[in-house]
């Protein structure tokens, strides 16, 4: 079945470590977002790639970068995490720039210690 | 900016029909949505609406636009335990920024 698959489910890592979160699509999309989503919270995008070209939203953290090396997949990579990120990290798909209509992987609840 | 509100909470008991309500302020949307999430797991799609319609229903799913007042409701006929979740409403727009902007959920809780 097409899906976005997200690894790993749950990661932990220390204060101050660099954790990368990975996401993969079978679906063939053009775009790929990566939303931070904390308890009881809306989901917030932190960017977003129209097939190569990286968006980035005005208040996501520089600690936040992301990258993608093909169609396929796209990574999170959090360079210096804090207390404060700790969350649910949603990735989602959808077809083209013309779509609004998104698919989401299962996410990956990030804890730091 | 664009704002979109849920209630936090609704407790219904199992059989009778549930009322999820939301609303919106950004006058360009042009898509409505609603998304379920279980305790866990990602978003999953339920279903959405065009802003040019007033009235989707798809099985027990019934959403309800109201454009003047920018207010989108679900309404979930013969509730079950599965349906016992997080409801998110979020709005699109087929101009400019073309990311969903999510209201905070509101969460279903089903009673036996």
């Amino acid at each position: 079945d097409a899906m976005v698959i997200q690894n790993p489910r749950y990661q932990v890592t220390q204060f101050g470590k660099p954790v990368t979160l990975s996401c993969s699509q079978t679906l063939n999309h053009n775009v790929m977002y990566w939303y931070q989503q904390k308890s009881s919270q809306a989901p917030k995008l932190l960017f977003h790639y129209y097939d190569k070209d990286f968006n980035n939203e005005a208040d996501t953290p520089d600690n936040f970068q992301s990258r993608r090396p093909n169609t396929s997949f796209c990574f999170l990579d959090i360079r210096s995490p804090g207390l404060g990120d700790a969350a649910m990290y949603l990735c989602a798909t959808s077809r083209d720039s013309s779509s609004n209509e998104q698919f989401f992987g299962p996410g990956t609840r990030l804890t730091v210690l | 900016g664009e704002d979109v509100e849920q209630s936090l909470f609704l407790s219904v008991r199992e059989g009778d029909s549930s009322v999820i309500n939301c609303t919106y302020t950004d006058s360009s949307s042009t898509y409505l949505y609603w998304y379920k999430q279980e305790p866990g797991a990602g978003l999953q799609l339920l279903t959405y609406i065009f802003s040019n319609m007033d009235m989707k229903q798809d099985q027990r799913l019934t959403v309800l636009l109201n454009k003047k007042d920018k207010h989108l409701s679900l309404r979930i006929a013969d509730t079950q335990t599965g349906d016992s979740a997080i409801y998110f409403c979020a709005e699109g727009s087929d101009t400019g920024r073309r990311a969903l902007t999510f209201g905070s959920g509101t969460r279903l809780q089903v009673q036996p």
